[in-house]
């Protein structure tokens, strides 16, 4: 299947600090992915889909000042926390959709905030 | 509302047991079907899909799940389970309109060696 990476996969940072992740679709082209957040032993919460060339689309509740998707190029899609916060720590997870209509995740990243 | 329920959070079988996990879904319009696995320390893979045609489909490591529409039911099921199959599973779907995947909680899988 098609892959697709995430880095970082783990990442600590202070409180205030904003922190990047990359989202790439190794193997394919997509014109669209998607951020997911899982908590401990919950499923996976959309948080915004990502549209190249364009703005992303939020889910309702998700800050979009807070939580800045960039999808600048047909592998890449990068999500920004700014001012990061300990309650933002969470495992973040990037999809990407082929042509076919298949979501492939990534590996996930691990934000920790202290 | 659009929705995944799986029934079951937590399944522990025996080795060789049969596997039946639920899901229904509430969706509003045609729909894609999806089964995920999340093997422990592993990110999620695709086991199988449904998007038309045969409402029974066949996955990876002899998963297959059926579609039943007058039940808006896609349960997943495996004759003999095995020990590397202990992993959480999600159902999946999404309007075959619309991007985005809306998932199930997802059902943990223990099988006991």
């Amino acid at each position: 299947g098609a892959v697709v990476s995430q880095h970082p996969s783990w990442v600590i940072c202070k409180s205030g600090t904003s922190v990047k992740i990359e989202c790439r679709s190794l193997d394919f082209q997509a014109t669209t992915m998607f951020w997911y957040r899982q908590f401990p032993k919950q499923s996976l919460m959309l948080m915004a889909t990502s549209n190249e060339g364009s703005k992303a689309t939020y889910e309702q509740g998700v800050e979009k000042d807070k939580f800045l998707i960039n999808h600048a190029s047909l592998t890449l899609s990068t999500l920004t926390v700014t001012s990061a916060h300990p309650e933002d720590s969470s495992f973040y997870i990037c999809s990407a959709r082929t042509r076919t209509d298949t979501q492939y995740f990534g590996p996930g990243t691990r934000l920790t905030v202290l | 509302a659009q929705s995944v329920s799986q029934h079951n959070h937590h399944v522990i079988l025996s080795e060789a047991a049969s596997l039946e996990l639920g899901c229904n879904y509430s969706y509003g319009g045609t729909v894609n079907l999806f089964w995920y696995v999340q093997y422990p320390g592993q990110h999620l893979q695709l086991l199988l899909k449904y998007f038309s045609g045969d409402p029974l489909v066949k996955g990876i490591k002899g998963f297959e799940a059926e579609f039943i529409k007058s039940k808006f039911s896609f349960n997943l099921r495996k004759p003999s389970v095995q020990w590397s199959d202990t992993a959480e599973y999600f159902c999946a779907v999404n309007g075959q309109r619309d991007d985005k995947i809306i998932f199930g909680k997802g059902t943990r899988l223990h099988i006991l060696p």
